[in-house]
Order: C-alpha cells, then structure tokens, then sequence
C-alpha cells in the first residue's frame, strides 16, 4: 500500500458548489496531516494541518478518520481562485521519528467554473 | 523574512552539462529539503538535511546527482551531467523543528529545470 493516495482528478465544478476530496494513509501511528495547495506553476503551500478529529477554517474543513485511515478536504460555496491542485500530506511509515520528514500525495486537481 | 530563495527560477541547457541549482532557507529553520516534481511522479523527496548534515538521500535518483549544505544559509543541487529525463521544477523547501512534530514546510518558487 502506497504510503498516501489520494482521490484521483481533476474534479470540474461550478461556482458555489461543495467538493470533496478523501486520502487514505498506510501510517497507522500518524498524528499529523496537513493538506497544502498549489497553484498552477507555483509551489505548494500550506492550507491546513490536522491533528486530531478535524479542522475547520471559513468554508474549507478538513475531517480525519483514524479507523478508517483517512482524511478529507471539504470546500463549500466553491470559488474560481480555489481552482488548484490540493496536496494530502502525511508522515512517513516509520516507527521511529523522521524528523521533519514528509509524504505528498500526488495531488487532486479542483478547477472551478463560473 | 523573504522566504526561502531559489535559484536560477528557470534554466536550459544541454545534455551532458552541469547543473547547479541554489537554495538559501528561511533564517533560523533547521531543515532543509530538495524536491523534484514532475507530472509523471509527481512531489518526489530526494534528500533533506537537518543542521547541515544530510540525513536521508534515499530519494537521489543516481550518482549524478549531488546536495550539499555547506552552512545554515545555503545549499546546492548539483546534477553532472544532466540528461534530459532530469526535466523538472526543483523545489527547496525548509521547516523549524519542535520537538518531534511536524512542522509546516515552506516551499521555495522553485527551478524549473529543461535539458535538451
């Protein structure tokens, strides 16, 4: 199993729309996820960290499922500047501490149309 | 603070030359990672360094390609020589350890690297 996969893409919605997107993780350990954004031909950055049950901020929450070994990104009222490629990130599958070290995920492209 | 810096942002050249590729983290932050993206694969580690001292370059493709961290404000990217399936963004990246979490990485604008 592959150490983090996500929902694959791209997803094309209208404006105002709720999209969702799911990741599953093989570290049964972890304790942190984040998920980051990159726009087209910039580099990721950080949306949310999640560390426990979930996280919400304004219209993007993020659930984590321990039993299940994932976690979502849920947009609601989708705009046009959310059009971007959304990163799930985990911590490698090691016991011990990597140190810093993270896992991306390949990337689900949302593109939102007026 | 600037953020992490990168360069050259874009560069060209041609099968067999060296490429050396710049990074100068974010002040004070004690990790520093070196990334390569591609469509095909994707956000792919290939070696980060904690205190200057690489710590894992399991993610290296081959012997062409060399990192070093000669001090806490600068790192290269050497790939000698270059062939054109090395044709990607190379993204520097830092973080600040806390106490064994995780901490956020802040990414670099990154190099986008062609050789033909």
């Amino acid at each position: 199993r592959k150490e983090v996969e996500q929902d694959p893409g791209p997803f094309n919605v209208p404006e105002g729309a709720t999209v969702a997107f799911n990741c599953t993780y093989s570290n049964s350990a972890s304790q942190s996820f984040f998920w980051y954004r990159q726009d087209c031909r910039k580099e990721p950055k950080l949306l949310m960290s999640v560390y426990s049950s979930g996280n919400e901020d304004g219209r993007f929450t993020a659930q984590l499922n321990r039993a299940s070994q994932y976690i979502s990104l849920l947009i609601r009222d989708s705009k046009l500047s959310d059009s971007a490629t959304y990163l799930c990130v985990v911590p490698p599958t090691r016991i011990y501490n990597q140190g810093g070290k993270l896992i991306f995920g390949q990337g689900t492209e949302l593109s939102v149309k007026p | 603070d600037a953020g992490v810096i990168q360069s050259p942002r874009h560069e060209v050249t041609e099968m067999g030359q060296e490429v050396t590729l710049r990074c100068k983290p974010i002040s004070g932050h004690d990790y520093l990672f070196w990334y390569r993206q591609t469509m095909m694969r994707g956000l792919e580690l290939l070696i980060y360094f904690n205190n200057n001292v690489p710590i894992d370059d399991s993610g290296m493709p081959e012997d062409r390609f060399s990192a070093k961290m000669p001090n806490a404000s600068f790192s290269t990217l050497k790939i000698q020589p270059s062939e054109p399936r090395d044709s990607a963004v190379y993204f520097c990246a830092s973080s600040l350890s806390s106490g064994g979490a995780y901490n956020e990485q802040f990414f670099g604008p990154g190099t986008r690297l062609t050789v033909l």
